[in-house]
C-alpha cells in the first residue's frame, strides 16, 4: 500500500532563517506530488506541484521554493523565512496515470515564524 | 478555469441531528467532485467522489453526497451525526480535462455538541 511521509511535524523558525520541509511517497512510482499550504481558519492554496523529477510548476508568486530531486521525493525550501509563511504545509500525491484528481495527503507540518 | 464555494463556514448541530454541508461549484466543462475531511492538527481524508454514473455517492462514516448538475452543486449529508465528526470538511472539484489541478473551498468546520 501506498504511505506519505512529511517531517518535520512541527517547526519554530525565527524570521528571516531557511527553511526545508521534506515530503516522501512510498509504495508507487511516478506520481503527481502537490504542496499546499493553510493559513489558519482557511482554505488549502496550491503553492507548487510536480509531475515528473526537476518538473516543477508555480502557483503562487512567494518566498517560497520546490524541487524534486527524486521520483518520490519533495521538497519545500526559503532561504528567508517571512512572518506570513507561519502556517499548516501540507504534501499531497496522486496516481500520474490516473483520469481523475483524487489526491492522498500527508500529515502536516506545523509553522510558526517568529 | 474551475471555482469552489462552501457556503457556510461553520455549522453547529446538535448529536444525532441530521447536517448538511453545502458546495457550489462552476466550470464550463465536465467535473469531478470530492469531499474530504480534515481532523485537527491531520492531513485531509476523502470522504468521498463523484465521477460519473449515480449521482447520489455514498462514502465513509456514513456520509453520502448527491450531484445536482443544474444547480451545479455537490451537498454532503448525514442523516446522524456522532461527536466524532467534529472536523472540517472541503469541498473539491476537479477538471475532466483540467490537467493537474484540483481547487479546494475555504472549509466548512462541523462542531457537533452533546
Amino acid at each position: 500500500s501506498q504511505t506519505i511521509h512529511q517531517w518535520p511535524a512541527t517547526l519554530v523558525q525565527p524570521v528571516g532563517s531557511p527553511l526545508s520541509l521534506e515530503c516522501t511517497v512510498e509504495g508507487t512510482s511516478n506520481p503527481n506530488l502537490y504542496w499546499y499550504r493553510q493559513a489558519a481558519g482557511r482554505g488549502l492554496q496550491l503553492l507548487f506541484y510536480s509531475v515528473g523529477i526537476g518538473q516543477i510548476s508555480s502557483e503562487v508568486p512567494q518566498n517560497l521554493s520546490a524541487s524534486r530531486p527524486q521520483d518520490r521525493q519533495f521538497i519545500l525550501s526559503s532561504k528567508k523565512l517571512l512572518l506570513s509563511d507561519s502556517g499548516f504545509y501540507l504534501c499531497a500525491w496522486e496516481k500520474g496515470s490516473a483520469s481523475y484528481n483524487e489526491q492522498f495527503f500527508g500529515p502536516g507540518t506545523r509553522l510558526t515564524v517568529l | 478555469a474551475q471555482s469552489v464555494t462552501q457556503l457556510d463556514s461553520q455549522v453547529p448541530v446538535f448529536e444525532e441531528a441530521p447536517v448538511e454541508l453545502r458546495c457550489n461549484y462552476s466550470s464550463s466543462v465536465s467535473v469531478y467532485l470530492f469531499w474530504y475531511v480534515q481532523y485537527p492538527n491531520q492531513g485531509l481524508q476523502l470522504l468521498l467522489k463523484y465521477l460519473s454514473g449515480s449521482t447520489l455517492v455514498k462514502g465513509i462514516n456514513g456520509f453520502e453526497a448527491e450531484f445536482n448538475k443544474s444547480q451545479t452543486s455537490f451537498h454532503l449529508r448525514k442523516p446522524s451525526v456522532h461527536i466524532s465528526d467534529t472536523a472540517e470538511y472541503f469541498c473539491a472539484v476537479s477538471e475532466v480535462t483540467g490537467g493537474f489541478k484540483t481547487i479546494f473551498g475555504a472549509g466548512t468546520r462541523l462542531f457537533v455538541k452533546a
